[in-house]
Protein backbone atom coordinates (compact mmCIF):
# COMPACT_ATOMS: atom_id res chain seq x y z
CA UNK A 1 0.00 0.00 0.00
CA UNK A 2 0.91 3.37 -0.47
CA UNK A 3 0.37 4.88 2.79
CA UNK A 4 -1.78 7.95 3.18
CA UNK A 5 -1.05 10.34 0.43
CA UNK A 6 -1.24 14.54 1.08
CA UNK A 7 -0.98 17.19 -1.26
CA UNK A 8 0.65 19.60 -1.94
CA UNK A 9 3.79 18.99 0.33
CA UNK A 10 4.71 22.50 -0.05
CA UNK A 11 2.21 25.18 -0.47
CA UNK A 12 3.07 28.93 -0.22
CA UNK A 13 0.61 31.70 -0.53
CA UNK A 14 -0.45 34.91 0.04
CA UNK A 15 -2.57 36.28 3.24
CA UNK A 16 -6.30 36.25 2.06
CA UNK A 17 -5.80 33.31 -0.27
CA UNK A 18 -8.04 30.28 -0.16
CA UNK A 19 -6.25 26.66 0.76
CA UNK A 20 -7.04 23.55 -0.11
CA UNK A 21 -5.02 20.76 1.40
CA UNK A 22 -5.93 17.35 -0.50
CA UNK A 23 -5.68 13.63 1.72
CA UNK A 24 -6.10 10.35 0.52
CA UNK A 25 -6.24 7.32 3.55
CA UNK A 26 -5.47 3.97 3.22
CA UNK A 27 -7.88 1.74 1.20
CA UNK A 28 -9.94 0.26 3.36
CA UNK A 29 -9.62 2.59 6.85
CA UNK A 30 -12.41 3.92 7.71
CA UNK A 31 -11.35 6.89 10.03
CA UNK A 32 -9.24 10.49 8.96
CA UNK A 33 -8.06 12.81 11.12
CA UNK A 34 -6.26 15.89 10.59
CA UNK A 35 -3.98 17.40 12.75
CA UNK A 36 -2.12 20.58 12.39
CA UNK A 37 1.47 21.04 14.07
CA UNK A 38 3.44 24.48 15.21
CA UNK A 39 6.07 25.38 17.43
CA UNK A 40 4.45 27.12 20.02
CA UNK A 41 1.32 24.70 20.39
CA UNK A 42 2.86 21.07 18.85
CA UNK A 43 0.58 18.57 17.45
CA UNK A 44 -3.19 19.57 17.65
CA UNK A 45 -6.29 17.28 16.17
CA UNK A 46 -8.62 19.45 14.44
CA UNK A 47 -11.12 17.71 12.92
CA UNK A 48 -11.71 13.31 12.58
CA UNK A 49 -14.21 11.61 10.37
CA UNK A 50 -15.31 8.09 10.94
CA UNK A 51 -17.10 6.31 7.96
CA UNK A 52 -16.94 9.98 6.20
CA UNK A 53 -18.99 11.78 9.27
CA UNK A 54 -17.59 14.26 10.93
CA UNK A 55 -16.92 13.45 14.94
CA UNK A 56 -15.55 16.04 16.28
CA UNK A 57 -14.52 19.34 14.93
CA UNK A 58 -14.18 21.14 18.55
CA UNK A 59 -10.23 21.38 17.21
CA UNK A 60 -11.05 24.05 14.36
CA UNK A 61 -9.78 27.24 14.97
CA UNK A 62 -12.21 29.34 13.35
CA UNK A 63 -15.01 29.42 10.71
CA UNK A 64 -11.92 29.84 8.29
CA UNK A 65 -11.38 26.54 8.24
CA UNK A 66 -13.62 23.48 6.68
CA UNK A 67 -13.51 19.77 6.00
CA UNK A 68 -15.43 17.26 4.37
CA UNK A 69 -14.59 13.89 3.13
CA UNK A 70 -16.87 13.22 -0.04
CA UNK A 71 -15.92 9.44 0.26
CA UNK A 72 -14.18 6.66 1.73
CA UNK A 73 -10.71 7.72 -0.31
CA UNK A 74 -10.73 11.39 -0.11
CA UNK A 75 -10.57 14.45 2.05
CA UNK A 76 -10.25 18.04 2.23
CA UNK A 77 -9.14 20.38 4.59
CA UNK A 78 -9.95 24.27 3.51
CA UNK A 79 -8.70 27.73 4.84
CA UNK A 80 -10.92 30.76 3.46
CA UNK A 81 -9.17 33.22 3.89
CA UNK A 82 -5.83 32.49 5.13
CA UNK A 83 -3.82 34.37 7.46
CA UNK A 84 -0.07 33.87 8.32
CA UNK A 85 -0.54 32.42 11.64
CA UNK A 86 -2.32 29.52 10.04
CA UNK A 87 1.25 28.92 8.64
CA UNK A 88 2.14 24.81 9.70
CA UNK A 89 2.20 21.57 9.06
CA UNK A 90 -0.89 19.64 8.56
CA UNK A 91 -0.87 15.97 9.03
CA UNK A 92 -3.80 13.95 7.58
CA UNK A 93 -3.66 10.42 9.15
CA UNK A 94 -5.91 7.55 8.87
CA UNK A 95 -7.28 3.75 10.78
CA UNK A 96 -9.09 1.14 10.59
CA UNK A 97 -10.91 0.73 14.16
CA UNK A 98 -9.89 0.29 16.49
CA UNK A 99 -6.31 0.37 15.19
CA UNK A 100 -3.49 3.08 15.24
CA UNK A 101 -3.50 5.87 13.35
CA UNK A 102 -1.41 6.44 9.44
CA UNK A 103 0.03 9.66 9.04
CA UNK A 104 1.15 11.04 5.88
CA UNK A 105 4.07 12.83 5.09
CA UNK A 106 2.33 16.59 5.71
CA UNK A 107 1.46 19.29 3.84
CA UNK A 108 3.99 22.59 4.71
CA UNK A 109 1.54 25.61 4.95
CA UNK A 110 3.34 29.23 4.71
CA UNK A 111 1.14 32.14 4.67
CA UNK A 112 3.22 35.51 3.98
CA UNK B 1 -9.92 15.98 29.26
CA UNK B 2 -6.38 14.32 28.88
CA UNK B 3 -3.01 15.62 28.30
CA UNK B 4 0.67 14.22 28.08
CA UNK B 5 3.90 15.42 29.64
CA UNK B 6 7.18 14.94 28.14
CA UNK B 7 9.53 16.89 30.28
CA UNK B 8 12.50 16.57 28.25
CA UNK B 9 12.70 19.05 25.23
CA UNK B 10 15.79 18.21 24.15
CA UNK B 11 18.11 14.82 24.95
CA UNK B 12 21.69 13.93 24.01
CA UNK B 13 22.90 10.72 24.11
CA UNK B 14 26.50 9.13 22.96
CA UNK B 15 26.02 6.35 19.65
CA UNK B 16 25.84 3.06 21.99
CA UNK B 17 24.65 3.95 24.94
CA UNK B 18 21.04 3.75 26.58
CA UNK B 19 18.24 5.86 26.49
CA UNK B 20 15.04 6.83 27.96
CA UNK B 21 12.28 9.22 26.84
CA UNK B 22 9.90 10.20 29.81
CA UNK B 23 5.99 10.61 29.12
CA UNK B 24 3.55 11.39 32.05
CA UNK B 25 -0.10 10.93 30.95
CA UNK B 26 -3.36 12.79 32.73
CA UNK B 27 -6.53 10.92 32.05
CA UNK B 28 -9.22 9.33 34.63
CA UNK B 29 -9.61 6.10 33.14
CA UNK B 30 -6.88 3.65 31.56
CA UNK B 31 -5.80 4.96 28.87
CA UNK B 32 -4.56 4.25 25.21
CA UNK B 33 -0.70 5.06 25.16
CA UNK B 34 1.45 5.00 22.03
CA UNK B 35 4.98 6.41 20.97
CA UNK B 36 5.42 7.99 17.47
CA UNK B 37 9.02 9.02 15.55
CA UNK B 38 9.64 12.04 13.48
CA UNK B 39 12.25 12.17 11.46
CA UNK B 40 13.03 15.75 10.17
CA UNK B 41 10.52 16.90 7.10
CA UNK B 42 8.60 13.36 7.58
CA UNK B 43 5.38 11.80 8.78
CA UNK B 44 5.11 10.17 11.65
CA UNK B 45 5.78 6.05 12.49
CA UNK B 46 4.44 4.32 15.23
CA UNK B 47 6.74 2.56 17.38
CA UNK B 48 4.61 0.66 20.05
CA UNK B 49 1.85 1.31 21.56
CA UNK B 50 0.03 -0.28 24.85
CA UNK B 51 -3.66 -1.16 24.69
CA UNK B 52 -3.91 -3.50 27.98
CA UNK B 53 -2.54 -6.75 29.41
CA UNK B 54 1.70 -6.88 29.89
CA UNK B 55 2.78 -3.43 30.92
CA UNK B 56 6.24 -4.12 29.03
CA UNK B 57 6.03 -3.48 25.34
CA UNK B 58 8.22 -4.18 22.94
CA UNK B 59 8.40 -2.20 19.15
CA UNK B 60 10.45 -1.52 16.37
CA UNK B 61 13.60 -0.57 15.91
CA UNK B 62 14.33 -1.89 19.11
CA UNK B 63 12.38 0.12 21.51
CA UNK B 64 10.35 -1.00 24.09
CA UNK B 65 7.89 1.27 26.97
CA UNK B 66 6.94 0.13 30.33
CA UNK B 67 3.13 1.16 31.38
CA UNK B 68 3.14 2.30 34.88
CA UNK B 69 -0.08 3.37 36.37
CA UNK B 70 1.12 4.18 39.83
CA UNK B 71 3.77 6.88 38.13
CA UNK B 72 0.85 7.31 35.17
CA UNK B 73 4.36 7.16 33.38
CA UNK B 74 5.24 5.18 29.57
CA UNK B 75 8.56 5.86 29.54
CA UNK B 76 10.53 5.07 26.57
CA UNK B 77 13.82 3.17 26.07
CA UNK B 78 16.47 1.48 24.44
CA UNK B 79 19.36 -0.55 25.26
CA UNK B 80 21.56 1.23 22.49
CA UNK B 81 21.20 3.48 20.43
CA UNK B 82 22.27 4.28 17.26
CA UNK B 83 22.74 7.44 14.86
CA UNK B 84 19.59 7.11 13.02
CA UNK B 85 17.67 7.23 15.97
CA UNK B 86 18.21 10.97 15.87
CA UNK B 87 14.58 12.45 15.45
CA UNK B 88 11.50 14.15 17.22
CA UNK B 89 9.73 11.49 19.74
CA UNK B 90 6.46 11.91 20.30
CA UNK B 91 4.18 9.93 23.34
CA UNK B 92 0.25 10.09 22.81
CA UNK B 93 -3.04 8.93 24.61
CA UNK B 94 -6.23 8.35 22.94
CA UNK B 95 -9.50 7.58 24.56
CA UNK B 96 -9.45 4.33 22.29
CA UNK B 97 -7.19 2.04 20.75
CA UNK B 98 -6.14 5.21 18.89
CA UNK B 99 -8.20 4.23 15.11
CA UNK B 100 -11.84 5.90 16.86
CA UNK B 101 -11.23 9.34 17.84
CA UNK B 102 -8.47 11.32 17.98
CA UNK B 103 -4.66 11.30 20.26
CA UNK B 104 -3.78 13.97 22.34
CA UNK B 105 0.51 14.27 21.90
CA UNK B 106 3.54 16.14 24.14
CA UNK B 107 4.75 18.44 22.64
CA UNK B 108 8.01 15.88 21.83
CA UNK B 109 11.52 14.95 22.79
CA UNK B 110 13.87 16.34 20.13
CA UNK B 111 17.10 13.35 20.52
CA UNK B 112 20.48 14.13 19.23
CA UNK B 113 23.18 11.28 18.90
CA UNK B 114 26.46 11.84 19.73
CA UNK B 115 28.99 9.99 17.78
Amino acid sequence: DAGVIQSPRHEVTEMGQEVTLRCKPISGHNSLFWYRQTMMRGLELLIYFNNNVPIDDSGMPEDRFSAKMPNASFSTLKIQPSEPRDSAVYFCASSFVPSEQYFGPGTRLTVT
Amino acid sequence: AQSVTQPDIHITVSEGASLELRCNYSYGATPYLFWYVQSPGQGLQLLLKYFSGDTLVQGIKGFEAEFKRSQSSFNLRKPSVHWSDAAEYFCAVGLSGGGADGLTFGKGTHLIIQP
